[in-house]
Parts: C-alpha cells; structure tokens; sequence
C-alpha cells in the first residue's frame, strides 16, 4: 500500500493565521482526501482533492474556509484560513492507490496533523 | 452508500476472541463491507474487506451473513495493542469516499 508522508504532525496557531498541511505519497494515486477529527469525534470528510482541478467539497465545508491544492498524483496540501479555536482538530490525509473501492489496500492515512489554536 | 449500525463501545479479556458486529441492512450488491481502527493518536489502519464471502488475513476474519445485512470482525486473540476504535465501512467498488460512523470503541482488559 502507498506510504504517506503529512507535515506538520502538530502545530499551534494563532487565531486569524492560516496553517498549510502537506500531503505527500511515495507513489502515484487515482484519489487524495483530506479529513478532520475534532476532539472525540470520528472523521469527517472535507474534500476529494482532483489533480489538474477544483476539490470537491462535502456539504459544510468551503473552498475560501479549505483551499486545497493538488498538483500532481503524488501531492496535495491542505490550508485551514483564518483560523479560530472552534478549527482545533486533526487533520488527515487518505489516498486511495487503485481507484476502487475494492481494491485489496483500499484506503491508506496519513498519521495526521494534531492542530491547536489559541 | 449504505448506513452502518455498530455498538457504541465492547470490552474483551486479553487472550480472548473479540467479535465486533455491524449492521449494513441497506447493504446494495456492489458495495463492499470494509473494516478499519484507529489506535489513539493514529490515523486509521485497515484491517479487512469482503464483499460476500467470509475473509481472513494475518489481523483479522470477516463473516458476512448470507442475506449480507449484517457482518463480523473477529479479533481472534485479543492483545492490550487492540484497543482502539473500530469502524465497519460499507463502499461501492468503484471508486468512491469513505464514510465514517461512530464505531465501535473495544477495549481490551488484562
């Protein structure tokens, strides 16, 4: 299965800063996600990160809120804008590497990134 | 994609089978039933997936009953390194986005 590589593992921001996360796979993926664990909670999807395109966001989250970049097959970065304590969270990176759901690795995550802000 | 029923929490000996179930009664025929933890602190690991037959790997089995309304993770020798939350996953087998639910949070006890 695919290895994931997501920078920062932790930060705390100040409130009204922006934070990019970066997402980095050592080989190439049909899809990249990115997700948001808030304390206790399970996940929650944020977006489908398209190469050459727009993300494709879930319902409650926006592009201005989320900006998210993917250049390539192998890299997607994350930013939280504007932030404010109520985005303290973990932020998660998922890439699927065979472009199916039933594909024998499925879905891979990152390690996430534990993000405070005061 | 279909919802998932699972218990909000379990507890299992050490040593012991834990059997963690789910329910997927709106289950469709393409849509797989997968199965993922997350240990504290971590992000989620796959453990299994089937479609309709019952599975084993070097972590796991999944029975999935016949009607496939309903399935079953199997720890069979639970160890401390198992507590975690569990979550049972329904996706189509094309390529889509995974869902998740609340899980089930098993805790294993000395």
């Amino acid at each position: 299965s695919a290895v994931i590589s997501q920078k920062p593992s932790r930060d705390i921001c100040q409130r009204g800063t922006s934070l990019t996360i970066q997402c980095q796979v050592d080989s190439q993926v049909t899809m990249m996600f990115w997700y948001r664990q808030q304390p206790g909670q399970s996940l929650t999807l944020i977006a489908t990160a398209n190469q050459g395109s727009e993300a494709t966001y879930e319902s409650g989250f926006v592009i201005d809120k989320f900006p998210i970049s993917r250049p390539n097959l192998t890299f997607s970065t994350l930013t939280v804008s504007n932030m404010s304590p109520e985005d303290s969270s973990i932020y998660l990176c998922s890439v699927s590497s065979h472009g199916t759901g039933g594909g024998r690795y499925g879905y891979t995550f990152g390690s996430g990134t534990r993000l405070t802000v005061v | 994609d279909a919802k998932t029923t699972q218990p909000p929490s379990m507890d299992c000996a050490e040593g012991r089978a834990a059997n963690l179930p789910c329910n997927h009664s709106t289950i469709s025929g393409n849509e797989y039933v997968y199965w993922y933890r997350q240990i504290h602190s971590q992000g989620p690991q796959y453990i299994i997936h089937g479609l309709k037959n019952n599975e084993t790997n070097e972590m796991a089995s999944l029975i999935i009953t016949e009607d496939r309304k309903s399935s079953t993770l199997i720890l069979p020798h639970a160890t401390l390194r198992d507590t975690a939350v569990y979550y049972c996953i329904v996706i189509p087998g094309t390529a889509s986005k995974l869902t998740f639910g609340t899980g089930t949070r098993l805790q294993v006890t000395l």
